[in-house]
């Protein structure tokens, strides 16, 4: 099956400081993966598009210099929270799409608090 | 914009009792997806339902896709405690972007 992996699990961090968090599929290339955002007891919110190679692409009303987003490769993207403060604090979790069958997968996700 | 409708959003029942989610929207989509999600984890892909008026089934969690491909449900057979999650569906919308429904947070009392 194909396995996506999402680093840290969680994190604590103060108030202005940066985190990232990094998004891989293990097994298969992922030309476009996707983040989200998860609010307690709350269905997922879209927040950028990431596409390898090229710039990602962010829903309306998302900061793309506040959540800074890197595809550097078919297999790893990242987003980088910057300048944190604690209505960051939130669930974040990443999902690659895998071409065939047109199916995306979703990593286990990354708890964020920002103290 | 597309908007996937979910219902209920909270359903709490006793063991061995049937139920039904339901997915609905006024857009068309090209293929609905259902998911489950633990606390503190990411959504696991329980099925894809691509044509309209498809029917799938997983042991005792059957799915199905409407005729029109607006619509889709989840019906649960013989609930059991394992069986407490949020489920999520997800329509494929442009760009392979995902619509989300806003989940039915699902508990099986013993």
């Amino acid at each position: 099956g194909a396995v996506v992996s999402q680093h840290p699990s969680r994190v604590i961090c103060k108030s202005g400081t940066s985190v990232k968090i990094e998004c891989r599929s293990l097994d298969f290339q992922a030309t476009t993966m996707f983040w989200y955002r998860q609010f307690p007891k709350k269905s997922l919110m879209l927040m950028a598009t990431s596409n390898e190679g090229s710039k990602a692409t962010y829903e309306q009303g998302v900061e793309k210099d506040k959540f800074l987003i890197n595809h550097a490769s078919l297999t790893l993207s990242t987003l980088t929270v910057t300048s944190a403060h604690p209505e960051d604090s939130s669930f974040y979790i990443c999902s690659a799409d895998r071409a065939v069958g047109k199916t995306q997968y979703f990593g286990p996700g990354t708890r964020l608090l920002v103290l | 914009t597309q908007l996937l409708e979910q219902s209920p959003q909270f359903l709490s029942i006793q063991e061995g009792e049937n139920l039904t989610v339901y997915c609905n929207s006024s857009s068309v989509f090209s293929s609905l997806q259902w998911y489950r999600q633990e606390p503190g984890e990411g959504p696991v892909l329980l099925v894809t339902v691509v044509t309209g008026g498809e029917v799938k089934k997983l042991k005792r969690l059957t799915f199905q896709f409407g005729d029109a491909r607006k619509d889709s449900s989840l019906h649960i057979t013989a609930a059991q405690p394992g069986d407490t999650g949020l489920y999520l569906c997800a329509g494929e919308g442009g760009a392979q972007k995902l619509v989300f429904g806003q989940g039915t947070r699902l508990t099986i009392n013993p």
